[in-house]
Protein backbone atom coordinates (compact mmCIF):
# COMPACT_ATOMS: atom_id res chain seq x y z
CA UNK A 1 0.00 0.00 0.00
CA UNK A 2 1.13 3.35 -0.63
CA UNK A 3 1.63 5.75 2.53
CA UNK A 4 3.19 8.51 3.99
CA UNK A 5 3.48 8.43 7.35
CA UNK A 6 4.20 11.98 9.33
CA UNK A 7 5.79 11.64 12.85
CA UNK A 8 7.52 14.24 15.52
CA UNK A 9 4.94 16.85 15.87
CA UNK A 10 3.97 17.93 19.63
CA UNK A 11 3.82 21.11 21.58
CA UNK A 12 7.14 23.58 21.73
CA UNK A 13 7.36 26.41 23.33
CA UNK A 14 8.31 29.46 21.29
CA UNK A 15 11.04 30.12 20.06
CA UNK A 16 11.74 26.38 20.07
CA UNK A 17 12.60 23.48 17.43
CA UNK A 18 10.88 20.42 16.03
CA UNK A 19 11.99 17.90 13.21
CA UNK A 20 9.30 16.77 11.68
CA UNK A 21 9.47 13.32 9.56
CA UNK A 22 7.58 11.11 6.66
CA UNK A 23 8.00 7.78 6.45
CA UNK A 24 6.97 6.76 2.87
CA UNK A 25 6.30 3.10 1.71
CA UNK A 26 4.94 1.18 -1.21
CA UNK A 27 6.46 3.65 -3.91
CA UNK A 28 10.02 4.11 -5.46
CA UNK A 29 10.57 6.64 -3.07
CA UNK A 30 13.84 8.62 -4.75
CA UNK A 31 11.94 8.62 -8.01
CA UNK A 32 9.71 11.42 -6.61
CA UNK A 33 9.74 15.47 -5.17
CA UNK A 34 8.40 15.72 -2.27
CA UNK A 35 6.35 18.63 -0.46
CA UNK A 36 5.07 20.07 3.12
CA UNK A 37 2.26 21.82 2.94
CA UNK A 38 0.54 23.53 6.82
CA UNK A 39 -3.19 24.15 7.37
CA UNK A 40 -3.39 26.66 10.59
CA UNK A 41 -6.85 25.68 13.19
CA UNK A 42 -9.82 27.59 10.49
CA UNK A 43 -7.54 28.25 8.31
CA UNK A 44 -6.76 27.38 4.34
CA UNK A 45 -3.58 25.33 3.29
CA UNK A 46 -0.12 27.29 2.83
CA UNK A 47 2.84 24.92 0.90
CA UNK A 48 5.88 25.25 2.99
CA UNK A 49 8.38 23.55 0.78
CA UNK A 50 9.54 21.19 -2.17
CA UNK A 51 12.58 19.30 -2.98
CA UNK A 52 13.38 16.83 -6.21
CA UNK A 53 13.72 13.81 -5.96
CA UNK A 54 17.82 13.65 -5.39
CA UNK A 55 17.53 16.17 -2.33
CA UNK A 56 19.53 18.90 -5.08
CA UNK A 57 17.31 21.57 -5.40
CA UNK A 58 15.08 22.88 -2.73
CA UNK A 59 12.40 26.03 -3.10
CA UNK A 60 10.20 27.39 0.25
CA UNK A 61 7.57 29.97 0.92
CA UNK A 62 9.00 33.48 1.90
CA UNK A 63 7.34 33.22 5.10
CA UNK A 64 9.57 30.57 6.62
CA UNK A 65 12.51 30.98 4.65
CA UNK A 66 15.11 30.59 7.13
CA UNK A 67 13.67 29.05 9.75
CA UNK A 68 12.26 25.82 7.83
CA UNK A 69 14.46 23.58 5.99
CA UNK A 70 12.99 20.66 3.58
CA UNK A 71 15.65 17.37 3.28
CA UNK A 72 15.22 13.85 2.54
CA UNK A 73 17.31 10.35 2.89
CA UNK A 74 16.45 8.22 -0.01
CA UNK A 75 18.37 5.35 1.49
CA UNK A 76 15.86 5.39 4.21
CA UNK A 77 12.67 6.75 2.40
CA UNK A 78 12.33 9.36 4.54
CA UNK A 79 11.11 13.12 4.94
CA UNK A 80 12.66 15.55 6.86
CA UNK A 81 11.22 19.44 8.00
CA UNK A 82 13.43 20.75 10.55
CA UNK A 83 11.47 23.99 12.25
CA UNK A 84 13.68 26.46 14.05
CA UNK A 85 12.84 30.02 15.88
CA UNK A 86 8.88 28.50 15.83
CA UNK A 87 6.42 30.85 16.86
CA UNK A 88 2.81 30.63 17.93
CA UNK A 89 1.66 31.32 13.88
CA UNK A 90 3.66 27.91 12.91
CA UNK A 91 0.53 26.41 15.22
CA UNK A 92 -0.87 23.88 12.45
CA UNK A 93 -1.45 20.74 11.28
CA UNK A 94 1.75 19.57 8.73
CA UNK A 95 1.41 17.39 5.84
CA UNK A 96 4.05 15.68 3.74
CA UNK A 97 3.13 15.17 0.13
CA UNK A 98 4.50 13.40 -3.12
CA UNK A 99 4.57 14.63 -6.42
CA UNK A 100 2.82 13.48 -9.21
CA UNK A 101 5.35 11.20 -11.14
CA UNK A 102 4.79 12.91 -14.84
CA UNK A 103 3.10 15.85 -13.81
CA UNK A 104 6.13 18.23 -12.16
CA UNK A 105 4.10 20.57 -10.61
CA UNK A 106 1.36 18.61 -8.64
CA UNK A 107 0.56 17.59 -5.17
CA UNK A 108 -0.71 14.22 -5.82
CA UNK A 109 -0.62 12.35 -2.38
CA UNK A 110 -0.98 13.22 1.10
CA UNK A 111 0.05 11.86 4.26
CA UNK A 112 -2.80 12.51 7.52
CA UNK A 113 -0.71 14.97 9.00
CA UNK A 114 0.91 15.50 12.13
CA UNK A 115 -0.26 18.24 14.89
CA UNK A 116 2.46 21.28 15.31
CA UNK A 117 1.61 23.41 18.38
CA UNK A 118 3.26 26.43 19.49
CA UNK A 119 2.53 28.00 23.09
CA UNK A 120 4.24 29.22 26.02
CA UNK B 1 3.18 35.78 -2.90
CA UNK B 2 -0.45 36.20 -2.02
CA UNK B 3 -3.27 33.29 -2.08
CA UNK B 4 -5.37 32.36 -5.36
CA UNK B 5 -8.88 34.16 -4.69
CA UNK B 6 -11.84 31.49 -4.22
CA UNK B 7 -15.42 32.01 -2.72
CA UNK B 8 -15.61 31.48 0.61
CA UNK B 9 -18.72 29.24 -0.22
CA UNK B 10 -20.77 27.57 -2.25
CA UNK B 11 -24.22 25.96 -1.55
CA UNK B 12 -26.22 23.89 -4.37
CA UNK B 13 -28.95 21.39 -3.99
CA UNK B 14 -28.14 17.74 -4.96
CA UNK B 15 -27.98 16.84 -8.28
CA UNK B 16 -27.50 20.29 -9.40
CA UNK B 17 -23.95 22.03 -10.93
CA UNK B 18 -21.67 24.13 -9.37
CA UNK B 19 -18.18 26.20 -10.35
CA UNK B 20 -15.85 27.16 -8.10
CA UNK B 21 -13.76 29.79 -9.68
CA UNK B 22 -9.85 30.49 -8.61
CA UNK B 23 -8.07 33.98 -9.57
CA UNK B 24 -4.54 34.25 -9.77
CA UNK B 25 -2.17 36.70 -11.67
CA UNK B 26 -0.17 36.51 -14.63
CA UNK B 27 2.71 35.10 -12.23
CA UNK B 28 0.54 31.90 -11.44
CA UNK B 29 -2.66 30.21 -12.96
CA UNK B 30 -1.90 32.79 -16.42
CA UNK B 31 1.91 31.55 -16.64
CA UNK B 32 1.46 27.86 -16.71
CA UNK B 33 -0.89 25.10 -16.90
CA UNK B 34 -0.12 23.78 -13.63
CA UNK B 35 -3.24 24.43 -11.70
CA UNK B 36 -4.41 21.62 -9.56
CA UNK B 37 -7.42 21.03 -7.51
CA UNK B 38 -7.70 19.37 -4.04
CA UNK B 39 -11.34 18.09 -1.71
CA UNK B 40 -10.86 18.18 1.83
CA UNK B 41 -12.83 16.41 4.30
CA UNK B 42 -11.81 18.13 7.99
CA UNK B 43 -10.25 15.68 9.52
CA UNK B 44 -8.50 13.65 6.50
CA UNK B 45 -6.07 13.80 4.26
CA UNK B 46 -6.56 16.38 0.85
CA UNK B 47 -7.24 14.35 -2.26
CA UNK B 48 -6.06 15.48 -5.45
CA UNK B 49 -9.12 15.55 -7.69
CA UNK B 50 -7.82 17.77 -11.33
CA UNK B 51 -4.17 18.31 -12.24
CA UNK B 52 -2.23 20.38 -15.59
CA UNK B 53 -6.13 22.36 -15.54
CA UNK B 54 -8.19 19.88 -16.56
CA UNK B 55 -6.61 16.27 -15.96
CA UNK B 56 -8.78 13.68 -13.44
CA UNK B 57 -6.25 11.64 -11.35
CA UNK B 58 -7.46 8.07 -12.15
CA UNK B 59 -10.62 6.77 -9.95
CA UNK B 60 -12.02 10.29 -9.52
CA UNK B 61 -15.77 11.10 -10.66
CA UNK B 62 -16.29 12.33 -14.25
CA UNK B 63 -18.45 14.41 -12.55
CA UNK B 64 -15.75 16.73 -11.40
CA UNK B 65 -14.34 18.84 -14.40
CA UNK B 66 -11.12 21.53 -14.68
CA UNK B 67 -10.85 24.33 -16.76
CA UNK B 68 -8.96 27.43 -17.18
CA UNK B 69 -9.20 31.21 -18.94
CA UNK B 70 -6.06 33.86 -18.37
CA UNK B 71 -5.67 34.69 -14.59
CA UNK B 72 -9.08 32.35 -13.40
CA UNK B 73 -9.31 28.66 -13.29
CA UNK B 74 -12.11 26.29 -12.82
CA UNK B 75 -13.66 23.38 -11.05
CA UNK B 76 -17.22 22.28 -12.35
CA UNK B 77 -18.92 19.81 -10.26
CA UNK B 78 -21.87 18.41 -11.97
CA UNK B 79 -24.39 16.52 -10.90
CA UNK B 80 -24.17 17.47 -6.57
CA UNK B 81 -23.69 14.40 -3.77
CA UNK B 82 -23.87 14.66 -0.63
CA UNK B 83 -20.96 13.03 -0.76
CA UNK B 84 -19.49 16.45 -2.70
CA UNK B 85 -19.65 18.29 0.59
CA UNK B 86 -16.26 19.32 1.61
CA UNK B 87 -13.57 21.91 1.36
CA UNK B 88 -12.07 22.54 -1.94
CA UNK B 89 -8.87 24.01 -2.76
CA UNK B 90 -7.00 25.19 -6.03
CA UNK B 91 -3.19 25.77 -6.40
CA UNK B 92 -0.65 26.66 -8.79
CA UNK B 93 2.95 26.81 -9.75
CA UNK B 94 4.76 30.10 -9.90
CA UNK B 95 6.97 32.06 -11.85
CA UNK B 96 9.18 32.10 -8.70
CA UNK B 97 9.49 28.70 -8.79
CA UNK B 98 7.02 28.60 -5.77
CA UNK B 99 3.57 26.94 -4.87
CA UNK B 100 0.35 28.85 -3.70
CA UNK B 101 -2.94 27.86 -2.75
CA UNK B 102 -6.65 29.30 -3.24
CA UNK B 103 -8.31 30.83 0.12
CA UNK B 104 -10.53 27.63 -0.08
CA UNK B 105 -14.24 26.98 -0.79
CA UNK B 106 -16.46 24.98 1.63
CA UNK B 107 -19.01 23.45 -0.28
CA UNK B 108 -22.33 22.66 1.13
CA UNK B 109 -25.10 20.13 -0.91
CA UNK B 110 -28.28 21.60 0.61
Amino acid sequence: EVQLVESGGGLVQPGGSLRLSCAASGFFFRNYGMYWVRQGPGKGLVWLSHINSDGSITSDADSVKGRLTISRDNAKSTLYLQMNSLRVEDTAVYYCVRGHFWSGHTMELWGQGTTVTVSS
Amino acid sequence: QSALTQPASVSESPGQSITISCTGSSSDIGAYNFVSWYQHHPGKAPKLIIYDVDDRPSGVSSRLSGSKSGNTASLTISGLQAEDEADYYCSSYTTSTTYVFGTGTKVTVL
